[in-house]
């Protein structure tokens, strides 16, 4: 299995400001790697495929960048809805699997 | 606008099986290259892909849970299933039905289904 890591685990960060996950992969996946953000009680939302394209619906504020081992998600101007669980997800090979998540909360 | 709802037990004795069906409205499970997963999360815990079934019926199991593990679909009724054997309490968990194999862009709300005497 390829193994996914992410950091930070967490961070605190106020509302503006810019945010930046990093996600790595134990082997590379090309551009196989989507994100996702998930609020408490609620599913996971897809927010950017094969890593940096953005869903439907997903605001722009939202980017994603990288290849092979590296990617990073970043917001680029914090809103208030933005404060969840970020996860990425390697789609290269199955099992397809997640990261532990990056908690971002408010500060 | 596809919409995807778990339904089954929520209480599962240890060593017996957890049945979950996905109940599929907006969509077809057996439209041409649909792919449908199922993923689940522990309490307090990450996310953990269970397995996915192609449209055709074809399946592709995590290895951890390959020989505990069943998906089928059930295209008379527009559903999807998932079974899993041979349950512990390290089977606890929130389980999602999704849409999407590699890419999970349609979520059901989840259903917590805890294993315990």
């Amino acid at each position: 299995d390829i193994q996914m890591t992410q950091s930070p685990s967490s961070l605190s960060a106020s509302v503006g400001d810019r945010v930046t996950i990093t996600c790595r992969a134990s082997q590379s996946i090309s551009s196989y790697l989507n994100w996702y953000q998930q609020k408490p009680g609620r599913a996971p939302k897809l927010l950017i495929y094969v890593a940096s394209s953005l869903q439907s619906g997903v605001p722009s504020r939202f980017s994603g960048s990288g290849s092979g081992t590296d990617f990073t998600l970043t917001i680029s101007s914090l809103q208030p809805e933005d404060f969840a669980t970020y996860y990425c997800q390697q789609s290269y090979s199955a099992p397809f699997t997640f990261g532990p998540g990056t908690k971002v909360d408010i500060k | 606008q596809v919409q995807l709802r778990e339904s089954g037990p929520g209480l599962v004795k240890p060593s017996e099986t957890l049945s979950l069906t996905c109940t599929v409205s907006g969509g077809s499970v057996s439209s041409a290259t649909s792919v449908w997963s199922w993923i689940r999360q522990p309490p307090g815990k990450g996310l953990e892909f269970i397995g996915y079934i192609y449209h055709i019926g074809s399946t592709n199991y995590s290895p951890s849970l390959r020989s505990r593990v069943t998906i089928s679909v059930d295209t008379s009724k527009n559903q999807f299933s998932l079974k899993l054997s041979s349950v512990t309490a390290a089977d606890t968990a929130v389980y999602y039905c999704a849409k999407g194999g590699d890419r999970a862009d349609y979520w059901g709300q989840g259903t917590l289904v805890t294993v315990s005497s």
